[in-house]
C-alpha cells in the first residue's frame, strides 16, 4: 500500500515568506508526528497528533510554527515569516498508535530559506 | 531527553559484525531503531518494548536492558547495503513522539 507522502519535496523560500508543508499519512494511522532534521543530526520532535487532536506541540521552536490536522488525516505544518535558521528537512511520520507501533516516515520536505 | 549513541562512526569490511549502543537517563517505554541513507527517509528496523516484546526484521537483532535504560543493535555478517546512519529513538510513554540520538554512521566496505 501507499506509504507516507509529503509535498513539496523541496521548497526554497525567501526570508520572511510563509510556507506550508503537507503530510499524507498512511490510511488509518491514528498518530502523526512532525520532526525537524538539521544536516548531520537526528530528527528532532516538533509536534504530534492523535487523530485531529494536537497532543503535544512543545517542540515547535517559536510561535511562527503552526500545525494542524483538522480531519484526522492530512496534516499541514505552516511556518510564518521564515528565517534562515528554519532551513532543514521536515519529516512527517505516522503510526497506528500504541504498543508495538513503529513510525513510518515520509521522504521529507527540504526547506531552504535564502 | 536525547539518548546518547555510541560509537559515533564505524567502518567495517563486508562480513564483519558491529554493535551500536543507545542509552537514556530517563525511564523508557520503548526503544526504536532506524537506518537512514543519505537523502532518504529513516527506515524502521526494530522496536523493543519494556517487558520484552519486540518486532523487527529477521536479520536484525537488538536488546533492551530496562534496568539500565540501554539498548544495543547487533549487525552481524554485515553487507554493503547496511551502510547508512543508524538512529535510536526512545519513547517515554506509549504512543508518544520519539527522542532521537545523534546517530551512528556505519560504512561497510568491500
Amino acid at each position: 500500500g501507499a506509504g507516507v507522502s509529503q509535498s513539496p519535496r523541496y521548497k526554497v523560500a525567501k526570508r520572511g515568506q510563509d510556507v506550508a508543508l503537507r503530510c499524507d499519512p498512511i490510511s488509518g494511522h491514528v498518530s502523526l508526528f512532525w520532526y525537524q532534521q538539521a544536516l548531520g543530526q537526528g530528527p528532532e520532535f516538533l509536534t504530534y497528533f492523535q487523530n485531529e487532536a494536537q497532543l503535544d506541540k512543545s517542540g515547535l521552536p517559536s510561535d511562527r510554527f503552526f500545525a494542524e490536522r483538522p480531519e484526522g488525516s492530512v496534516s499541514t505544518l505552516k511556518i510564518q515569516r521564515t528565517q534562515q535558521e528554519d532551513s532543514a528537512v521536515y519529516l512527517c511520520a505516522s503510526s497506528i498508535g500504541q504498543g508495538l507501533s513503529e513510525q513510518y516516515f515520509g521522504p521529507g520536505t527540504r526547506l531552504t530559506v535564502t | 531527553q536525547q539518548p546518547v549513541q555510541s560509537p559515533q562512526a564505524v567502518i567495517l569490511r563486508e562480513g564483519e559484525d558491529a554493535v551500536i549502543n543507545c542509552s537514556s537517563s530517563k525511564a523508557l517505554y520503548s526503544v526504536h531503531w532506524y537506518r537512514q541513507k543519505h537523502g532518504e527517509a529513516p527506515v524502521f528496523l526494530m522496536i523493543l518494548l519494556k517487558g520484552g516484546e519486540q518486532k523487527g526484521h529477521d536479520k536484525i537483532s537488538a536488546s533492551f536492558n530496562e534496568k539500565k535504560q540501554q539498548s544495543s543493535l547487533y549487525l552481524t555478517a554485515s553487507q554493503l547495503s547496511y551502510s547508512g546512519t543508524y538512529f535510536c529513538g526512545t519513547e517515554p510513554r506509549s504512543g508518544y513522539a520519539l527522542n532521537f540520538g545523534k546517530g551512528t554512521s556505519l560504512l561497510v566496505t568491500p
